[in-house]
């Protein structure tokens, strides 16, 4: 059974930038699956930041396309997320998930999460 | 860029009722639309995929409907552990990307 476990820094200084890891276990992630960052800012809404494919292909949001880079490690079965010049809106539970393949198809819905890592930007 | 509204944005109701969450997106999305449930201080959990799927393991009393840009989430009979925050989230394949509804609080009445 997949799972997902999102670490890194829990502060980052503001203009910093935010990096993050989410290892995966009990599957590979060379497997059909894109992998997805998603965020939620305290007591608001999800947010998805961008993507990525074990071939290295990304999407990002376009609203934080310029700040964003989400690569892949396949060596270590984990991909990574780097936001820069972070301010205090960018203050948020950051989640990992995986985007549902079924019966040989892939569907735009994320079938697994990680338990989520807060990240505090402030000085 | 697609949005989507969810209605209502919060909800009361009793166990046993049967509940139902609309969510409409700005443009027809065809049925590429998915429903989560989140609890305070946990990861969302998907319940419904391609507008009609029942995720694994989720309770048949949980169905979505709909398609092109109105879509519903019917809870048939709510349980005590219903009680949470709905999301709806549509996928747009070219170029990919992904979007989330506001939310929908479902509280005990």
């Amino acid at each position: 059974q997949v799972q997902l476990q999102e670490s890194g820094p829990g502060l980052v200084k503001p203009s910093g930038t935010l990096s993050l890891t989410c290892a995966v276990s009990g599957g590979s992630i060379s497997s059909s699956n894109w992998w997805s960052w998603v965020r939620q800012p305290p007591g608001k809404g999800l947010e998805w930041i961008g993507e990525i494919y074990h071939s290295g292909s990304t999407n990002y949001n376009p609203s934080l396309k310029s700040r964003v880079t989400i690569s892949v490690d396949k060596s270590k079965n984990q991909f990574s997320l780097k936001l820069s010049s972070v301010t205090a809106a960018d203050t948020a539970v950051y989640y990992c998930a995986r985007v549902i393949c079924s019966g040989g198809s892939c569907y735009g819905a994320f079938d697994i999460w990680g338990q989520g890592t807060m990240v505090t930007v402030s000085s | 860029a697609i949005q989507l509204t969810q209605s209502p944005s919060s909800l009361s109701a009793s166990v046993g009722d049967r509940v139902t969450i609309t969510c409409r997106a700005s443009q027809g999305i065809s049925s590429a639309l998915a429903w989560y449930q989140q609890k305070p201080g946990k990861a969302p959990k998907l319940l419904i995929y391609d507008a009609s799927s029942l995720e694994s393991g989720v309770p048949s009393r949980f169905s979505g409907s709909g398609s092109g840009t109105d879509f519903t989430l019917t809870i048939s009979s709510l349980q005590p552990e219903d009680f949470a925050t709905y999301y709806c989230q549509q996928f747009n394949s070219y170029p990919r990307g992904y979007t989330f509804g506001q939310g929908t609080k479902l509280e005990i009445k």
